[in-house]
């Protein structure tokens, strides 16, 4: 089985300051991992993924996430807030082959940017 | 460079009418898959496909039927809809083993 746990249900940051959302995931076998974006009225956009390999991934807009097995994380950081960033945070793991490539979602973190 | 395409963006519906969503993806994806979304509990995945002619139960199937004809096409149908179908319908696909998924800009379904 395998679950994502995001924490914090809204975060704001001021602008310019670092952003920090977290994200705990529970796998059975080495996840791939995903942080996805959505913006009022739109669908998900991938921001970055891990799949295998540097741990350290770089993502679009300035984003990165660092993959953690030790500690089961996967949180997404940015240096600099910026008005645009003001959004919705999916977190998702993904495992599978063959055939169902099941995907779970964490429940969202409403990013607010305070000007 | 279209991608997944959802028609309709909204629809009202009363208690106990019927409607059909459509999905349509122009990346020759094999998996195809519906959520919905609804404040507070992220997506939920209702019904998903791994090819053309097939079709498989999500986490929360019950009130919804999907076909896929054609590799291109997920339909989701709403049978007889009641309000705790009131929900944001997303549709999304990939084409490997754990890529990532592309979705649809969504479809507003209110039931009253």
């Amino acid at each position: 089985a395998q679950s994502v746990t995001q924490l914090g249900s809204h975060v704001s940051v001021s602008e310019g300051a670092l952003v920090l959302l977290r994200c705990n995931y529970s796998s059975s076998v080495p996840p791939y991992l995903f942080w996805y974006v959505q913006y009022p009225n739109q669908g998900l956009q991938l921001l970055l993924k891990y799949t295998t390999g540097a741990t350290l991934v770089k993502g679009i807009n300035g984003f990165e996430a660092e993959f953690k097995k030790s500690e089961t994380s996967f949180h997404l950081t940015k240096p600099s807030a910026h008005m645009s960033d003001a959004a919705e945070y999916f977190c998702a793991v993904s495992r599978g082959s063959g055939g169902y490539q099941k995907v779970t979602f964490g429940t969202g973190t409403k990013l607010q940017v305070i000007p | 460079n279209a991608g997944v395409t959802q028609t309709p963006k909204f629809r009202v519906l009363k208690t106990g009418q019927s409607m059909t969503l459509l999905c349509a993806q122009d990346m020759n994806h094999e998996y195809m898959y519906w959520y919905r979304q609804d404040p507070g509990m992220g997506l939920r995945l209702i019904h998903y496909s791994v090819g053309e002619g097939t079709t498989a139960k999500g986490e929360v199937p019950d009130g919804y039927n999907v076909s896929r004809l054609k590799k291109q096409n997920f339909l989701l149908g709403l049978e007889s809809a009641a309000p705790s179908q009131t929900s944001v319908y997303f549709c999304a696909s990939r084409g490997q083993d754990n890529s990532p998924l592309h979705f649809g800009n969504g479809t507003r379904l209110t039931v009253t």
